[in-house]
């Protein structure tokens, strides 16, 4: 059973709009929400995180919001940029020692020119 | 150079033979992770390494081994391949902190199983 779920493995946007991707887990002892972004024959980099004592998170065009007792967040790019076009996951880790991140199935973002 | 390199790029293997994926790290860092890439299942934990000679399974472990004796690399084993077993492979990094710096990852090596 998936612990973090991305429900739309796609989502097309147009450049300058806003785009939100969301995510999902059940697991309620996850206190660490991240952002990977992937681009295609690359590794996924780290975009933004957040703890869980926080409900938002801001690092320049991109917002991360956690609702934690819906177990929900999102990523909000803004403004969209062709560049952006890339597969998004989330991941979440508890917080002990470790450090084990699970992810997501990842969404694929496409911001049209 | 400097960071996380994986080896090789690509492979095609036939079912049956044995194949090690290679991962090094420049860092020093302490932990290490195999992931691999389906459609449907995004990343998915193989193994993991808290420092050398301290390995432990993850989610899909069967079929794969892992050794660390240096704390730079950490090869991934194909014991036996099998044609579920094609995927992307992503090796990873970190040195604490999740929240603040998460993972590092390499390149990924695209592993095919005919």
């Amino acid at each position: 059973d998936q612990q973090v779920k991305q429900n739309s493995p796609s989502l097309s946007v147009q450049e300058g709009r806003i785009s939100i991707l969301n995510c999902d887990y059940t697991n309620s002892m996850f206190d660490y929400f991240l952002w990977y972004k992937k681009y295609p024959a690359e590794g996924p980099t780290f975009l933004i995180s957040i703890s869980s004592i926080k409900d938002k998170n801001e690092d320049g065009r991109f917002t991360v919001f956690l609702n934690k007792s819906a177990k929900h967040l999102s990523l909000h790019i803004v403004p969209s940029q062709p560049g952006d076009s890339a597969v998004y996951f989330c991941a979440a880790a508890p917080n002990n020692a470790g450090n084990m991140l699970t992810f997501g199935g990842g969404t694929r973002l496409m911001v049209k020119p | 150079d400097a960071g996380i390199t994986q080896s090789p790029r690509y492979k095609i293997t036939e079912t049956g033979r044995q194949v090690t994926l290679m991962c090094h790290q420049t860092w020093s860092h302490s932990y290490m992770f195999w992931y691999r890439q389906d459609l449907g299942h995004g990343l998915r934990l193989i193994y993991y390494s808290a420092a050398a000679d301290i390995t432990d399974k993850g989610e899909v472990p069967d079929g794969y081994v892992v050794s660390r004796s240096k704390t730079e690399n950490f090869p991934l084993t194909l014991e036996s391949a099998t044609r579920s077993q094609t995927s992307v492979y992503f090796c990873a990094s970190s040195v604490s902190g999740v929240a603040n710096y998460g993972y590092t990852f390499g390149s990924g090596t695209r592993l095919t199983v005919v």
